[in-house]
């Protein structure tokens, strides 16, 4: 299983760009690398998803380098809501892959 | 994706006492985890439930602490037996199919034990 390592936490203003970088450099070939978000007495919630280059959805955008050994969240705009902790998962999208959670990046976003 | 009902959302528990925890998803799906999140820290995997056959434990979890039921595939049960302050977390199941599409998690259930 691959290891992924973030920073503990973040800090940003509303209306800024706010991007989280995820180390995972023993990714497999097999793998996809998933983002959760939880906010406080919550269960995580899935963001996006991505294999390789970029990946854009509503909510974020997900920029995977061409050795994948990272990735990069990409939250546009950030408002106050989305103050939150933000996991980073690895793992290959088959039947036995089960999420393994990591300790994710507690991101504050300030007025 | 799928919507899950958990329950309870919170309970305040005597030591020495069970508390069991349902889980209930909108559509039938194969597999079911139960996750517990200790205050201020990342989720740890408990088991994973497989309806007609018992569940997977990971290290460190034993089925005399977290006896875990699966009659159909749009329920499970987690119970919390005989607990004492240090089972004081938040409990959560979650149900996925190894899809691109993720996992779906419940909203928890607090538990405080005293």
């Amino acid at each position: 299983l691959a290891k992924t390592t973030q920073p503990i936490s973040m800090d940003s203003y509303e209306g800024q760009e706010v991007n989280i970088t995820c180390s995972h450099n023993n990714i497999a070939t097999n793998d996809y690398i998933t983002w959760y978000q939880q906010f406080p007495s919550q269960g995580p919630r899935f963001i996006i998803q991505g294999y390789k280059t970029k990946v854009t959805n509503e909510v974020a955008s997900l920029f995977i380098p061409a050795d994948r050994k990272s990735s990069t969240l990409s939250l546009p705009r950030v408002s106050l809501s989305d103050t939150a902790v933000y996991y980073c998962l690895v793992g290959a999208t088959g039947g036995s892959y089960i999420p393994t959670f990591g300790r994710g990046t507690s991101l504050i976003v300030h007025p | 994706s799928a919507v899950i009902s958990q329950k309870p959302s919170r309970d305040i528990c005597q030591r020495g006492t069970s508390l069991t925890i349902q889980c209930q998803v909108d559509s039938q799906v194969t597999m079911m985890f139960w996750y517990r999140q200790q205050p201020g820290q990342s989720l740890t995997l408990i088991a994973t439930a497989n309806q007609g056959s018992e569940a997977t434990y990971e290290s460190g979890f034993v089925i005399d602490k977290f006896p875990i039921s699966r009659p159909n595939l749009t329920f499970s049960t987690l119970t919390v037996s005989n607990m004492s302050p240090e089972d004081s977390s938040i409990y959560l199941c979650s149900v996925g199919e190894g899809l691109v599409a993720g996992y779906t998690f419940g909203s928890g259930t607090r538990l405080t034990v005293v």
